[in-house]
Parts: C-alpha cells; sequence; structure tokens
C-alpha cells in the first residue's frame, strides 16, 4: 500500500550545524508534500510545503528538496538551535475533494548545545 | 499561527465510561479532520468533514463518532471508553487553497487520553 517512510529515526546534531532530515515516498501521483514540526506534548506545527510539480523550495532558515525520480523528500535546517528540537514528520497529500494526507514515522531531531 | 483548540489537553478515564473531545477553530474553515497518534509515531486519520452535516470515516478504523453541526466545532465521541483507545486524539482544520497555495491542515494541542 502507500506508504511514507522516513529513513532515520533519531538525529543528534551539534548547534549551529546544518540539519538534513529525510524522507522517502510511495505515491507517485501526491499533489504535494508537507513538513510538520512536533513539540513534545504539542499538535504538529506546518513548517514548508512543496508542490510535486516543483523540486525545491526555500523558507526561513528551511528547504525542502523533491526528487521525484527516486521519490525523495528532504528537509534542511540551517544553523540548527536548540528550539528546532521536536519530532519531525514529511507528509505526501493527494487532493481529491478531501486531502488524502500519509504521514510517515517521524525522526526526532536532538540539538546537542 | 493558527486558531484552533482542543479540550481537555489530558484525560484519564475508567473503562466503559462516555467522553467527548472538544475542538474548536475560529478561523472558518470547512474542512476538520480527527487523527490518532500513539508516542512518536505516524498519524492516523480517523475522520474527517468537509463542512456543516457533513461527516466520514478516516482510512484507521475507530470506535468514535464524530457531528459537525456548526462550522468551527468538530467534536469526537465514545461512547464506550476502553484502553485500546488510550492515545492523544489530534484536530486539524483546513480550507480550500488559492492558486499560489495548498490546503494545510492546522492542527490543535491535542488530548492525551488515558482509559484505564
Amino acid at each position: 500500500g502507500e506508504s511514507v517512510g522516513l529513513h532515520l529515526p533519531t538525529l543528534s546534531v551539534q548547534e549551529g550545524d546544518n540539519s538534513i532530515i529525510n524522507c522517502a515516498y510511495s505515491n507517485s501521483a501526491s499533489d504535494y508534500f508537507i513538513w510538520y514540526k512536533q513539540e513534545s506534548g504539542k499538535g504538529p506545527q506546518f513548517i514548508i510545503d512543496i508542490r510535486s510539480n516543483m523540486d525545491k523550495r526555500q523558507g526561513q532558515r528551511v528547504t525542502v528538496l523533491l526528487n521525484k525520480t527516486v521519490k525523495h523528500l528532504s528537509l534542511q535546517i540551517a544553523a540548527t538551535q536548540p528550539g528546532d528540537s521536536a519530532v519531525y514528520f514529511c507528509a505526501d497529500v493527494l487532493s481529491r475533494g478531501y486531502q488524502k494526507v500519509t504521514f510517515g514515522t517521524g525522526t526526532k531531531l536532538q540539538v546537542i548545545p | 499561527e493558527a486558531d484552533i483548540y482542543q479540550t481537555p489537553r489530558y484525560l484519564v478515564i475508567g473503562t466503559g465510561k462516555k467522553i467527548t473531545l472538544e475542538c474548536s477553530q475560529t478561523m472558518g474553515h470547512d474542512k476538520m479532520y480527527w487523527y490518532q497518534q500513539d508516542p512518536g509515531m505516524e498519524l492516523h486519520l480517523i475522520h474527517y468533514s468537509y463542512g456543516v452535516n457533513s461527516t466520514e470515516k478516516g482510512d484507521l478504523s475507530s470506535e468514535s463518532t464524530v457531528s459537525r453541526i456548526r462550522t468551527e466545532h468538530f467534536p469526537l465521541t465514545l461512547e464506550s471508553a476502553r484502553p485500546s483507545h488510550t492515545s492523544q486524539y489530534l484536530c486539524a482544520s483546513s480550507d480550500p487553497p488559492g492558486l499560489a497555495s495548498t490546503d494545510t491542515q492546522y492542527f490543535g494541542p491535542g488530548t492525551r487520553l488515558t482509559v484505564l
């Protein structure tokens, strides 16, 4: 069946370094992809999204890259800060009347001060 | 930041009790969703709604029910709670996107339910 999976369950990064969180998806018909950040005890928070007809999108300190050939998505966080520590989920979205959102299992980012 | 609220934030109850988890949003969004999430795991859609008087079951089978009488309100009810219902329940809402944007879901803080 359809799935969205993350390569690494936990990622430890030194404060100030760049972080790269990877995600693989299986549904080639997805319309767009979203990265969410979930801090402990809170709901997921939207970070950035990218449409399937794009290969790169930049936000504030974050960049998402989409490689449709290998069905791979990555989130790059520049100059990682302690406040970036959280679980990051990628999700692929199929819009057919309602959104069919498939979430991955999440990668825990730990920032080492 | 999105204006979507869930109450209670934490709930511990005994088996067999009827409970209702509240979700409200002040953004006027037509679409609302309920997800179930175990700690550190992915989110699973259990219910969604296109608008008032519209409710549908999601991908994950659930013994809960929902109602959508008002646009801003999407409560989830468990008629008889069991330990297997212990989980975190997340509510979300979204609105149809404009040409340049995607239909992003905004999440509430969640309700952590424990059934003893």
